[in-house]
């Protein structure tokens, strides 16, 4: 099984639905993290998390919202969806001081 | 904004020649890390040097530091055609707590059979 597990790998929605994506990892790391990517942007960090009580902003948080629901798992939330929120989501964790170890990806796709 | 910024943004090579990266940042960092993704797959860790150490290496892999010119490069000798990917720089912030990590947005690296 893979260390860093995202759910759905693939979606499609329509503009104004709202989209949970779900991450979970088996790491036993404290921190956790989601960032968006698309093409020529590299990835962007929407939130992290350092510990279950503990979440923070990144740089393009607006239109997200996240939910650390116990050390393993992190949710990423889009309340309405729009179609520019059309990417390919990663999901990380890390030590402190570590590298990140990446999930696979969810790519969402908002019509 | 992005910390990082990745040149060239592509590279063709022959299989056998190296391959050279570079990665400019803007604030002083804790560490500088080099990842690798293969299309559309997610990012694997392949580097970290910390901002005391100004080279090091793994395997093929090289990587220096240059904190006064806010720099760092990747080298990769001898490539492969299975080293195809893109390569991105990350940096973590020294005014952060640490861990958050803020990346370049990558070099698309092709190796000619």
């Amino acid at each position: 099984d893979a260390d860093v597990t995202q759910t759905p790998r693939n979606r499609i929605t329509k503009t104004g639905k709202r989209i949970m994506l779900e991450c979970s990892q088996t790491k036993g790391h404290d921190r956790m993290y989601w960032y968006r990517q698309d093409p020529g942007l590299g990835l962007r960090l929407i939130y992290y998390s350092f510990d279950v009580k503990d979440i923070n902003k990144g740089e393009i948080s607006d239109g997200y919202s996240v939910s650390r629901q116990a050390q393993a798992k992190f949710s990423l939330s889009l309340e309405s969806a729009i179609p520019n929120q059309t990417a390919l989501y990663f999901c990380a964790t890390s030590r402190i001081g570590g590298e990140l170890f990446f999930g696979e990806g969810s790519r969402l796709t908002v019509l | 904004s992005q910390q990082g910024e990745e040149d060239p943004q592509a590279l063709s090579i022959q299989e056998g020649e190296n391959a050279t990266m570079n990665c400019s940042y803007k604030t002083s960092i804790n560490n500088l890390q080099w990842y690798r993704q293969n299309s559309g797959r997610g990012l694997v860790h392949l580097i970290l040097i910390r901002s005391n150490e100004r080279e090091k290496h793994s395997g093929r892999l090289r990587v220096t530091l240059d904190t006064s010119k806010k720099s760092s490069s990747l080298l990769i000798t001898a490539s492969r055609a299975a080293d195809t990917a893109s390569y991105f720089c990350a940096t973590e912030a020294i005014y952060n707590q640490g861990g958050k990590l803020i990346f370049g947005q990558g070099t698309e690296l092709s190796v000619k059979p």
